[in-house]
């Protein structure tokens, strides 16, 4: 069966700016976390839905949002871009919020 | 403060020269410990699940362990193309789901 797809893989934006990434999960997942990867920092948590619902949250702005739809599939914004968001954006989608989630290959978003 | 730790940060093989991986933990009541696997631009892809002390997994020349305190990822007869970073994480229970905790990876290099 299909992976997980997010698209863009690529994008570059200008500082101020806001951006939209899309996470499309496994069929038949209802979970769906995003996750920030940089060289500095390594993988961070970012937020994860669960049935249209935000169940977790880590530690990033309000500038950093998201949401997920009916048919589980989920975008996260982010707004006001900084330099400093630039980074690998990856999402990863589970049955029901269970460990062992399975990732995509990542949006990577440079901001200049 | 739940922490994963992983050593060494990078590591340079000969094919066929066999190591270890280190990943400490500090998290109260496991309920886990994952490892992946990442390519250079792709997302982690899913290699090993353990949950409890003495638990062993294998999938090719990789053989995964567990102890209360850490896990070892140990690489028999390496092959160029186990070159990548190798990631391990543990699930951190957090309004009322699980996030996923990384450590900060390990870079692999074998060389023929």
């Amino acid at each position: 069966k299909a992976g997980v797809t997010q698209t863009p893989r690529y994008l570059i934006k200008t500082r101020g700016q806001q951006v939209t990434l899309s996470c499309s999960p496994i069929s038949g997942h209802r979970s769906v976390s995003w996750y920030q990867q940089t060289p500095g920092q390594g993988l961070q948590f970012l937020f994860e839905y669960f049935s249209e619902t935000q169940r977790n949250k880590g530690n990033f702005p309000g500038r950093f949002s998201g949401r997920q739809f009916s048919n589980s599939r989920s975008e996260m914004n982010v707004s006001t871009l900084e330099l400093g968001d630039s980074a690998l954006y990856l999402c990863a989608s589970s049955l029901s919020g269970e460990t062992g989630a399975f990732f995509g290959q990542g949006t990577r978003l440079t901001v200049v | 403060e739940d922490q994963v730790t992983q050593s060494p940060e990078a590591l340079r093989l000969q094919e066929g020269e066999s190591s270890s991986l280190n990943c400490s933990y500090t998290v109260s009541g496991l309920r886990g410990l994952f490892w992946y696997r990442q390519d250079p631009g792709k997302g982690p892809e899913f290699l090993f699940t353990l949950y409890s002390a003495g638990e062993e997994k294998e999938k090719e020349r990789l053989k995964a362990t567990l102890t209360k305190k850490e896990s070892f990822l140990h690489i028999t007869a390496p092959k160029p193309e186990d070159s990548a970073t190798y990631l391990c994480a543990v699930p951190i229970s957090q309004g009322g789901s699980e996030k996923l905790v990384f450590g900060k990876g390990m870079k692999l290099t074998v060389n023929p």
